[in-house]
């Protein structure tokens, strides 16, 4: 069955700190993969969605990036945090390009930028 | 333009009682709906999707949503409800054949109380 591993868990950083968000899909091929943004245990705000390694595309200009180096593996990352960045971040994948594709969400990772 | 709103911010319903957590949605074409949960601190958990067929769509831990066409809407319910069926509820919307294009509604919380 397919899994999906994201890391870490929780994470307080200083503003102007780098970030590195990890997650990995195990279990399948050629997954999609997304990164959302979760403020204030509400709405879900899509920040990048890739269907194959090296190819990311962003939905809204902000201070991140992105990248899939490998098949199963997509990062989050930022050279310098802002306040702003703070948030619960959430993983995802599906695999396949049919609307009715279903979404898997991963545990999430708890970012403080102090 | 392709939206989903969920209009109660919050559900309230004594334990055992049923419960109907509403969702609407704008589309221009055939939707494809979801229903996700999420638990405090935790990412979220697929609970059932309409894609075609059956109006009356079931899924796991005793829900079920009803697709209706005519009103545009896909309410979840679930005949008696449950102290552990306290969560965030988000709807979510996909009508094109893309990794990407899925949107979710603001999210309803509920709570049961014994």
């Amino acid at each position: 069955s397919q899994t999906i591993h994201q890391w870490p868990a929780t994470l307080v950083q200083p503003v102007g700190s780098p970030l590195s968000l990890e997650c990995t899909v195990e279990g399948t091929s050629n997954p999609n993969l997304y990164w959302y943004r979760q403020a204030a245990g509400r709405g879900l705000q899509l920040l990048f969605y890739s269907v194959g390694i090296g190819q990311i595309s962003s939905e809204v200009p902000q201070n991140l990036s992105a990248s899939r180096p490998q098949d199963r593996q997509f990062i989050l990352s930022s050279k310098k945090l802002l306040l702003s960045d703070s948030g619960f971040y959430l993983c995802a994948w599906s695999v396949g390009r049919g609307a009715g594709n279903t979404i898997y969400f991963g545990e999430g990772s708890w970012l403080t930028v102090v | 333009a392709q939206s989903v709103a969920q209009p109660e911010d919050q559900v309230n319903v004594a334990e055992g009682n049923p419960l109907t957590v509403k969702c609407t949605y704008s589309v221009s074409g055939n939707p494809y709906l979801f229903w996700y949960v999420q638990y405090p601190n935790r990412g979220l958990q697929f609970l059932l999707k309409y894609i075609t067929g059956d109006n009356l769509v079931k899924g796991s831990y005793g829900f079920e949503a009803e697709f209706n066409k005519s009103q545009t809407s896909f309410h979840l319910k679930k005949p008696s409800a449950l102290v552990s069926d306290s969560a965030l509820y988000f709807c979510a919307v996909r009508l094109y054949s893309s990794a990407s294009k899925i949107i979710f509604g603001s999210g309803t919380r509920l709570s049961i109380r014994p």
